[in-house]
């Protein structure tokens, strides 16, 4: 299994409450993800890093922002949950062995629920 | 867009059967790759074939993958209880970012 660690996962919170969501791993990897998943659906992107102090959007337009200050850390930030947030938010990580892809790995995700 | 489309969108067999989940693509890849995602939990990496690979094996998995017709196929010989589970496709089409497929449902029933 893979070292990577997302917390909490499960969250039940009020619209309107600040939220970070952290996942960290301890491979080294350089390449970090985040995606959403709603049940029983695809997985979609909605933020990547490819090192530290870089970040960039995903596929999937959100209102949630994330920072890449340290190599194992990438936390997913939303400043004023809604109820169109509720999904799940899945971490991944892949590294760079200079011979191309490389697989992705998973943390567990984060259930989040917006009342 | 979404990218992959998997079929079926759910699959039930009884165990020991084998079980074959077919994706499709609509553009170019670098990579095609296979997860696995049991209830309540992150996917699991299963296997990566190249664009230039057309099969490839891993224990009870083997993959193919025809670049012409856009489709891959993973199947699961003699199946087990333990791989109920989701199985998603996901191709790569550059600097490393995946784009999944909406998954089969695989049950295996004792």
């Amino acid at each position: 299994e893979a070292d990577i660690y997302q917390t909490p996962r499960y969250l039940v919170i009020g619209t309107g409450k600040k939220i970070t969501l952290e996942c960290s791993q301890t491979m080294g990897h350089d390449k970090m993800y985040w995606y959403q998943q709603d049940p029983g659906m695809e997985l979609h992107l909605i933020h990547y890093s490819y090192g530290v102090n870089s970040t960039e959007k995903g596929d999937l337009s959100s209102e949630s922002t994330v920072s890449r200050i340290r190599t194992e850390h990438f936390p997913l930030t939303l400043e004023s949950a809604r109820p169109s947030h509720t999904s799940q938010y899945l971490c991944a990580s892949s590294g760079d062995r200079g011979r191309g892809s490389q697989p992705q790995h998973f943390g567990d995700g984060t259930r989040l629920s917006i009342l | 867009s979404q990218q992959g489309e998997e079929d079926p969108q759910a699959l039930s067999i009884q165990e020991g059967e084998n079980a074959t989940m077919n994706c499709s693509y609509k553009t170019s890849i670098n990579n095609l790759q296979w997860y696995r995602q049991n209830s309540g939990r992150g996917l699991v990496h299963l296997i990566l074939i190249r664009s230039n690979e057309r099969e490839k094996h891993s224990g009870r998995l083997r993959v193919t993958l025809d670049t012409s017709k856009k489709s891959s196929s993973l199947l699961i010989t003699a199946s087990r209880a333990a791989d109920t589970a989701s199985y998603f496709c996901a191709t790569e089409q550059g600097a490393q970012k995946l784009v999944f497929g909406q998954g089969t449902r695989l049950t295996i029933n004792p």
